[in-house]
């Protein structure tokens, strides 16, 4: 199986601009999970979807911040406007619904001028 | 507020020696728990998970569990410069869902 797949792998952008990250989970995974780390806060979860529907955003920090999930195998993660605190690596993970791993993307470094 | 704490370090350790990674949380209703390495640049990968109280053991690796205590650790025996990463402890939520994750250890094997 190819993995949790991330695109793009590096995003730089200026203030302002909408960004749209991707995710397709591993095949039959349907629980799928974003993250976000960074020096300061360390890993984040920002939302997480079962069976394609969201079931806590708690973690989204602004509305600024959405994300959906239209099929079982793809996720966008979008940040409308984008600030310069936005810049952080940004992880997707998928596992098996109640199952014990979570299994990671390779991220999306996002750098906001 | 779910927190789970970990010591930032980093933590130095000689080759071949026993690498001892500590983690706290605060949910007392936490069943599940996790060690994710994670070296620079790259993503977390699951280590271990345990779920009774007591030690499991993988390899070099001992998860050691203790509920009363609101207590997980990492052994990491015969240490070698290969395991000198980035440690993540995490907590899993009661729905078996969510994970919660420390601030991360960071481990410095020398040779």
């Amino acid at each position: 199986d190819a993995g949790v797949i991330q695109s793009p792998r590096h995003e730089v952008t200026e203030m302002g601009q909408e960004v749209t990250l991707r995710c397709k989970p591993i095949s039959g995974h349907n629980s799928l999970f974003w993250y976000r780390q960074t020096m300061m806060r360390g890993l984040e979860l920002l939302i997480y979807f079962n069976n394609n529907v969201p079931i806590d955003d708690s973690g989204m920090p602004e509305d600024r911040f959405s994300a959906k999930m239209p099929n079982a195998s793809f996720s966008t993660l979008k940040i409308q406007p984008s600030e310069p605190r936005d810049s952080a690596v940004y992880f997707c993970a998928s596992s098996f619904k109640g199952a014990d791993t979570q299994y990671f993307g390779p991220g999306t470094r996002l750098t906001v001028l | 507020q779910k927190e789970v704490e970990q010591n930032s370090g980093p933590l130095s350790v000689p080759e071949g020696a026993i690498a001892s990674l500590n983690c706290t949380y605060s949910d007392r209703g936490s069943q599940s728990f996790f060690w994710y390495r994670q070296y620079s640049g790259k993503s977390p990968e699951l280590i271990m998970f345990i779920y009774s109280n007591g030690d499991k053991e993988d390899g070099r690796f001992t998860a050691q569990l203790n509920k009363a205590s609101q207590y997980v650790s990492l052994l990491i025996r015969d240490s070698q410069p290969s395991d000198s990463a980035t440690y993540l402890c995490a907590v899993q939520d009661n729905a078996g869902n969510m994970l919660t994750f420390g601030g991360g250890t960071r481990l410095m094997v020398k040779p």
